[in-house]
């Protein structure tokens, strides 16, 4: 059974970091997509990130050159770290497995990262 | 970049009518069109993949449709238990995009 479990979302100041993590189980996040969308509250799903299995990683506009996705094999776990953080951020993190047709099959249950002062 | 449309934003049917929301994007995607559906404080499910592929476990009531630029998710008979929030997305280029949501009330 595959199971996506998020942490590290927290309360952080605007200006801050925080990494993310997405523990797998029942796939192997080395030879996968894997990609991160956010839910901002009140708003819709928004996509962040995907990490290829090659190892190319690509961003959203909203994201470039502020988050880093990344990978460790060893521990089989997704993770995002996340710099200069702002308001706009605020939102449910979800880490999700890239499946037929780019779609995204599998996902985990969100972690919440607040940013605020 | 892909822009997407998606309507109507809320509609309210009554179980057992037939349920439409469309999505139509700013060219021509092929069949890399995916649904999901989203309940408050769950994570989103995936419904539809290729635009007309049911994901494995998903009601037969669910079904896609369109290629091109315009898609539809048709839900035949609804049910209580599909009050919910629906997403297109777009998964022909990067960057990867949803439509705006369609809620789903039920009566």
């Amino acid at each position: 059974e595959v199971q996506l479990v998020e942490s590290g979302g927290d309360l952080v100041q605007p200006g801050g970091s925080l990494r993310l993590s997405c523990a797998a189980s029942g796939l192997s996040v080395s030879v996968n997509y894997m990609t991160w969308v956010r839910q901002a509250p009140g708003k819709g799903l928004e996509w962040v990130s995907v990490l290829y299995s090659g190892g190319s990683a690509y961003y959203a506009e909203s994201v470039e050159g502020r988050f880093t996705i990344s990978r460790d094999d060893s521990k089989n776990t997704l993770s995002l770290q996340m710099n200069g953080l702002t308001g706009e951020d605020t939102a449910v993190y979800y880490c999700a497995k890239v499946g037929d047709g780019y779609s995204f099959d599998f996902w985990g249950q969100g972690t919440l990262v607040t940013v605020s002062s | 970049d892909i822009q997407i449309t998606q309507s109507p934003s809320t509609l309210s049917a009554s179980v057992g009518d037939r349920v439409t929301i469309t999505c139509r994007t700013s060219q021509r995607i092929s069949s890399y069109l995916n649904w999901y559906q989203y309940k408050p404080g769950k994570a989103p499910k995936p419904l539809i993949y290729s635009a007309v592929s049911l994901q494995s476990g998903v009601p037969s009531r669910f079904r896609g449709s369109g290629a091109g630029t315009e898609f539809t998710l048709t839900i035949t008979t609804v049910q209580p238990e599909d009050s919910a929030t629906y997403y297109c997305q777009q998964s022909y280029s990067l960057p990867w995009a949803f439509g705006q949501g369609t809620k789903v009330e039920i009566k």
